[in-house]
């Protein structure tokens, strides 16, 4: 069980927006604590892809974008492409466990 | 540009230490801090620990204590150690470096299977 929650899976067509959500509590995103995205590509390694909230990694492309409110985060695709078909995971720092904590990871799949 | 390798052995036999080697090229292991982090089959991320360059480090609770994280600052790499290692600890381990807790640079992985 993840400190994080994040729906398993979401699809979209190719060009379609898909938003995936993670959702903490008062320990972490609700201590105001940042989240952190990352994406894992199949048999690749996780790469880092919004920090502190909303801001883009270097060379990441701008129809990802990120939110935070309170207990709640989101990730923004728009204009979904194939190469995006991955697992994105959501992250932040919990004081109960004075360290990282991760969401469960959601799949996208692009149909 | 910083990469990070892992590298060590890919059968570890239960109840023994897992050792792992982190080497950097491209960065100075002085500068950010160093983690660990693990994806057992079919799961999701899981942190492990990290270092600081300082000396002080933080280990996951739930692993109740079986991890130690050190620094070779002569040798430009850092190493995992999970001791008293069980089924439960077959995953893929990742080395990462973190910059104001997040993780900004991974290798790409080592697959480490817990098996007799």
């Amino acid at each position: 069980q993840s400190v994080l929650t994040q729906s398993p899976s979401v699809s979209g067509a190719p060009g379609q927006r898909v938003i995936i959500s993670c959702t903490g509590g008062s320990s972490n995103m609700g201590a105001d604590y940042s989240v952190h995205w990352y994406q894992q590509l199949p048999g690749g390694a996780p790469r880092l892809l919004i920090y502190n909230n909303n801001i883009r990694a270097s060379g990441v492309p701008d129809r990802f974008s990120a939110s935070k409110s309170g207990t709640a985060a989101s990730l923004d695709i728009t204009g979904l492409q194939p190469e995006d078909e991955a697992d994105y995971y959501c992250q932040s720092y919990d004081i109960e466990v004075s360290g990282s904590v991760f969401g469960g990871g959601t799949k996208v799949t692009v149909l | 540009q910083l990469q990070l390798l892992e590298s060590g052995p890919t059968v570890v036999r239960p109840s023994e230490t897992l050792y792992l080697t982190c080497s950097l090229s491209g960065g100075s292991i002085r500068r950010n801090y160093w983690g660990w982090v693990r994806r057992p089959p079919g799961k999701g991320l899981e942190w492990i620990g990290y270092r600081f360059n300082s000396g002080d480090g933080k280990g996951n609770p739930s692993l109740a204590n079986r991890v130690s994280i050190s620094l070779d600052t002569s040798k430009n790499q850092f190493s995992l150690s999970l001791y008293s290692v069980t089924t439960a600890d077959t995953a893929f381990y990742y080395c990462a470096a973190l910059d104001a807790g997040y993780y900004v640079t991974w290798g790409r992985g080592i697959t480490v299977t817990v098996s007799s």
